[in-house]
């Protein structure tokens, strides 16, 4: 079975530029999450979905960052402008339920690199 | 709130010796789900374990193996005469299982070297 696909998987760009960063949840899965990991603040949640309706977006830095998830096999991270700060890993990550009863599993990744 | 605690920042082992990666969890609630994972210098993020807070049993995977007490709130994670390919960044995490919508706090993570 396919795993959570993400796409691209290195990224880089200037300051100012729209970065859009996708994902594919493992099939079946119901809950979607994104999160972001640097050296200095390690693994960071920044919003989650279920049944494509976000459920709580506050791990989101500001409003330069916004998530959609039009469908159950699709969702998107966009950062507009971008800033060198932005300059991390975004995982995606999916799981049948919440509750905390089942196990998420992570993409890949996507590098991202802000100049 | 729950909070994950690694102490172990880095841990630098000789091939073939056994090692443990420790990790405290704080939480409120009666019913939890504890989680391992493994990250690889490659990047991805492997899931290895979950336990939930009712089965205190240990567990033993291969070379893996999991401690898991209340009393102390740990739940350590032993490797069993390490290999080069262990080496990765290892992750506990918790989630708190009573609510609805519940969500996976990560600890800092434990940086294992295992050299040859």
């Amino acid at each position: 079975d396919a795993g959570v696909i993400q796409s691209p998987r290195h990224e880089v760009t200037e300051m100012g530029q729209e970065v859009t960063l996708r994902c594919k949840p493992i099939s079946g899965h119901d809950y979607l999450f994104w999160y972001r990991q640097t050296m200095m603040r390690g693994l960071e949640l920044l919003i989650y979905f279920n049944n494509n309706v976000p459920i709580d977006d506050s791990g989101m830095p500001e409003d330069r960052f916004s998530a959609k998830m039009p469908n159950a096999s699709f969702s998107t991270l966009k950062i507009q402008p971008s800033e060198p700060r932005d300059s991390a890993v975004y995982f995606c990550a999916s799981s049948q339920t919440s509750g905390g009863r089942e196990t998420q599993y992570f993409g890949p990744g996507t590098r991202l690199l802000v100049l | 709130a729950q909070k994950v605690t690694q102490a172990q920042t880095e841990i630098s082992v000789v091939e073939k010796e056994d090692v443990t990666l420790d990790c405290v969890y704080e939480t409120r609630d009666t019913t939890y789900y504890l989680f391992w994972y493994k990250q690889p210098p490659s990047g991805e993020l492997v899931f290895l374990i979950r336990r939930n807070s009712f089965d205190e049993q240990n567990e033993i995977s291969g070379r893996y193996s999991w401690n898991f007490q209340k009393s102390t709130s740990s739940f350590n994670f032993t490797i069993t005469a390490s290999q080069v390919v262990d080496s990765a960044v290892y992750f506990c995490a918790l989630s708190e299982a009573r609510r609805r919508y519940s969500t996976l706090t990560f600890g800092k993570g434990t940086m294992l070297l295992v050299s040859p």
